[in-house]
């Protein structure tokens, strides 16, 4: 059962376009959700987060959209460079008796052609 | 100041042998865990520490041991490998909102 439904699988967009990735959710407990950006033989990196009181978060070129009520979120890569191209996961957060659990989206590759 | 650090970067296993992946860090984090990455499905849970000689269950446990004796390293043991198994396992340290992600071991069961 995926927690966290990311889409689509891999995106291509040519230089200076916008590259846009989707995430839903169901469990309203979620309390803060990232997105990584990871190149390959890496490992994920934090690129920009955002809680569920706000309905929209931006630095630099990237900007998450969220929207509650339809449990869903957003990533929005502005003016997309060759640079870009890497494997993104959408995430959700719970809390659970003083832990917290990190649930994953199944990734987007993204190509940015120059 | 290295982060975490996972050892080995590869590894080819048989099925059946043993075998443990370090997870070491520097950061002075208590909350650890360990995910197994797999096309198409994301990063999965596979067991976490909150502090020193406290673990528990992600996820997917079954056929990983974990302990914590230290708050530096989270070691994840194999006991008996199965070509299931063949994936790509990261090891994190969490602050607060932050995780930070070793660069993975690539371990491949044959």
């Amino acid at each position: 059962q995926q927690q966290v439904k990311q889409s689509p699988q891999s995106l291509i967009v040519q230089k200076g376009g916008i590259s846009i990735i989707n995430c839903a959710y169901e469990n309203t407990a979620f309390d803060y959700f990232p997105w990584y950006q990871q190149f390959p033989g890496k490992g994920p990196a934090l690129l920009i987060a955002i809680r569920p009181d706000v309905s929209e978060k931006k630095e630099g070129r990237f900007t998450i959209s969220f929207n509650k009520s339809a449990k869903q979120f957003s990533l929005h890569i502005m003016d997309s460079q060759p640079g870009d191209s890497a494997t993104y996961f959408c995430a959700a957060r719970r809390r659970i008796q003083g832990a917290q659990k990190l649930v994953f989206g199944q990734g987007t590759r993204l190509t940015i052609n120059p | 100041n290295a982060g975490v650090t996972q050892t080995p970067k590869f590894q080819v296993l048989k099925t059946g042998q043993s075998m443990t992946l370090q997870c070491a860090q520097d950061m002075n984090h208590e909350y650890m865990s360990w995910y197994r990455q797999d096309p198409g499905m994301g990063l999965r849970l596979i067991h976490y520490s909150v502090g020193a000689g406290i673990t528990d269950q992600g996820e997917v446990p079954n056929g990983y041991n974990v302990s914590r004796s230290t708050t530096e390293d989270f070691p994840l043991r194999l006991l008996s490998a199965a070509p299931s198994q063949t994936s790509v396992y990261f090891c994190a340290t969490t602050q607060g909102h932050g995780y930070t992600f070793g660069s993975g071991t690539r371990l491949t069961v044959v």
